[in-house]
């Protein structure tokens, strides 16, 4: 079963304040995912990567950035946490060849930012 | 790009009794669609999935149907249990992406 595991269920932190979100798969998968999960608004893609080192824009990049140096590990980064970045974040794995095949999501971080 | 409306938003239904949730996209390019039923504290697990060449796809109580024509799909579930309730999420890829429906809060009354 593919594992996709993220270091933390729930993070506070202060408005302002370089947060970082992590998470790592077991399966070697090429292609990573960040999205933000929020009530009435379905899943919404933050960034992705299809190879290390390889990130690209999905549709609310703003205020985020990521980093793939490895295979399995791929990183959210807030540069500066706001009020409104308050959600659940959740990651996910996929197999390659980018199309046609599940995304294997992690149990999410929820964070809130006060 | 791909837009994916997804109906009803809540769905309450009598143990034993079925399930319906529809979805549509906008992507005649989109051919593939999974479906994700994600309980409270957990992150969203895949339950069944469907690819353009097939209209119809089955698993134990759960089915799923396609109409590429009409750009819709939609999840059945069957002799629903106590255990089927949860949020339930459409998706379709597009271009290698999946955009997802706003989910569907099932709750099954025994």
């Amino acid at each position: 079963d593919v594992k996709v595991t993220q270091s933390s269920r729930y993070l506070v932190k202060r408005t302002g304040e370089k947060v970082f979100l992590e998470c790592v798969q077991d399966m070697d998968h090429e292609n990573m995912f960040w999205y933000r999960q929020d009530p009435g608004l379905g899943l919404r893609l933050i960034y992705f990567s299809y190879d290390v080192k390889m990130k690209e824009k999905g549709d609310i990049p703003e205020g985020y950035s990521v980093s793939r140096e490895k295979k399995e590990r791929f990183s959210l980064i807030l540069e500066s946490a706001s009020t409104n970045q308050t959600s659940m974040y959740l990651c996910a794995s996929q197999q390659g060849d980018r199309s046609n095949q599940p995304q294997h999501f992690g149990d999410g971080t929820r964070l809130s930012i006060l | 790009g791909e837009n994916v409306e997804q109906h009803p938003s809540t769905l309450s239904v009598q143990e034993g009794d079925s399930a319906v949730i529809k979805c549509t996209y906008s992507d005649s390019a989109s051919n593939y669609f999974p479906w994700y039923k994600q309980e409270l504290g957990k992150g969203p697990q895949l339950i069944i999935d469907i690819r353009s060449n097939v209209g119809e796809k089955k698993d134990q109580r759960i089915a799923v149907t396609l109409n590429k024509t009409a750009k819709h799909f939609s999840l059945h579930i069957t002799e629903t249990q106590p255990e089927d309730s949860a949020v339930y999420f459409c998706a379709a890829d597009s271009w290698g992406k999946l955009q997802f429906g706003a989910g569907t809060q099932v709750v099954v009354t025994p």
